[in-house]
């Protein structure tokens, strides 16, 4: 079965710890994405990958990290740095299809910030 | 640049009822346009896709879209809604970018 995994699902973490979050993609798409998603905020994306051992920054990248060693796997760091960690996380993976990067997403992760 | 609007955080219709979701775009080249449904505590689904072969774009679920060049829009309907219907709604723009520009969404209520 294809698809996208993120674990864990639900994730507690106390302030001024880092915790990664996981995601792996069995559809055998170059490029991943990292996005957080705030009520009323729609999805912002944090970083994205095009291609092994390549990313780039999105639109709010600070306080986060990404490694990118292998084509499956795209995982997210949170470090202390980030100040209002709290948030759902969503990873995607994305194929080209008549010209369009066609995003899939995973189920996503909560992060909760005690 | 690439922008999305989402008229209305919140549209409530009664079930059977015409869904009407509203997406204006701003890009400076042919976009593609999409849209995703997301329900509670879970990720995206993708409804469907302009991707210029044909203007009027049917997806899954019962629902489509017709993108507008003029108007720049691609506003997303179902002639009838259903309880099963109610979640958040994502309209998305790509006009050249690696990435995806995201709205920041409709949540549609279905009532009885």
């Amino acid at each position: 079965d294809g698809g996208i995994t993120q674990s864990p699902k639900y994730l507690f973490r106390k302030e001024g710890q880092n915790v990664t979050l996981s995601c792996e993609q069995n559809l055998n798409h170059d490029a991943m994405y990292w996005y957080r998603q705030d009520p009323g905020q729609g999805l912002r994306l944090i970083y994205y990958s095009q291609i092994v051992n390549d990313f780039q920054k999105g639109d709010i990248a600070e306080g986060y990290s990404v490694s990118r060693e292998k084509k499956e796997s795209f995982p997210l760091t949170v470090t202390s740095a980030q100040k209002n960690p709290t948030a759902f996380y969503l990873c995607a993976s994305s194929i080209r299809l008549a010209g369009a990067d066609t995003q899939y997403f995973g189920p996503g992760t909560r992060l909760t910030v005690l | 640049a690439q922008s999305v609007t989402q008229l209305g955080s919140h549209v409530s219709v009664s079930e059977g009822a015409l869904v009407l979701l509203r997406c204006n775009y701003s890009s400076s080249v042919p976009p593609y346009l999409f849209w995703y449904v997301q329900y509670p505590n879970q990720g995206l689904q993708l409804l469907l896709k302009y991707t210029s072969a044909a203007t009027l774009v049917k997806g899954i679920n019962g629902f489509e879209a017709e993108f507008k060049k003029s108007e720049t829009s691609f506003h997303l309907t179902k002639p009838s809604a259903h309880m099963s219907d109610a979640a958040e709604y994502f309209c998305a723009v790509n006009s050249g970018y690696s990435t995806l520009t995201f709205g920041k969404g409709t949540m549609l209520l279905v009532s009885p």
